[in-house]
């Protein structure tokens, strides 16, 4: 987990709000995963992204969530008009050194609820 | 559409004895394996992984074996210790388009060694 940092670490937000999550990958990686942890289930993937473009969103909800990795800067997660149903923890993921097998290094993520 | 599977959603051993998480998959496409551990408030952190032309993997106390005709893996957590006491998370991958290597996890099974 050392290197992927993701903040706020809780974030509280009523009904109607944006969120926006951050992450900053290990030191001289330029991709990122998010993934989200609905209480009592696993984690499902969301997005993979590389700096500057998006690479796979086929697990992102359809309408309220996007991403974006900047050249400069953590890549954000946005949530607008969050409802009850985005309550989750969300993570944030740098591929490891063996990027063949599909191991990643994970951050502590950030836990939102929603009010 | 539940691609990997962990039926047991919790198991508790006794320290020094063998603990054993199963996992069953889906999808014939995934041609890696992995094991997550979890602690509360934390992301997961790597524990093993075997590809899908092996049968077993083995890194200290932890042995994953695959049965790929079964569709079934399993991890050996030998001899068990108290700080082994974690959500174990099952997760398998395929290279997807676009060079993503997105994770499906299962939903994880609470492991607790009793001192």
């Amino acid at each position: 987990n050392a290197g992927v940092m993701q903040n706020p670490r809780h974030l509280v937000r009523r009904r109607g709000q944006e969120a926006r999550l951050r992450c900053s990958p290990m030191k001289g990686h330029s991709h990122v995963y998010w993934y989200r942890q609905l209480p009592e289930e696993g984690l499902k993937f969301m997005v993979y992204l590389q700096k500057e473009n998006i690479i796979d969103e086929s697990g992102m909800p359809k309408e309220r969530f996007s991403a974006e990795f900047p050249k400069e800067g953590p890549s954000i997660l946005r949530i607008q008009q969050v409802v009850r149903g985005d309550s989750a923890a969300y993570f944030c993921a740098s591929p490891g050194p063996g990027t063949g097998t599909g191991e990643a290094f994970f951050g502590q993520g950030t836990r939102l609820t929603v009010v | 559409d539940q691609q990997v599977k962990q039926n047991s959603p919790s198991l508790s051993v006794q320290e020094g004895r063998i603990s054993i998480l199963n996992c069953d998959y889906t999808n014939s496409m995934f041609d890696y394996f992995l094991w997550y551990k979890k602690y509360p408030a934390e992301g997961p952190t790597f524990l093993i992984s075997i590809s899908s032309i092996k049968d077993k993997n083995e890194d200290g106390r932890f042995t994953v074996f695959l049965n790929k005709s079964a569709k079934h893996l399993s991890l050996h957590i030998v001899p068990s210790q108290p700080g082994d006491s974690a959500v174990y998370f099952c997760a398998a991958t395929f290279l997807s388009s676009g060079s993503a290597r997105q994770l499906t996890f299962g939903s994880g099974t609470q492991l607790t060694v009793l001192p």
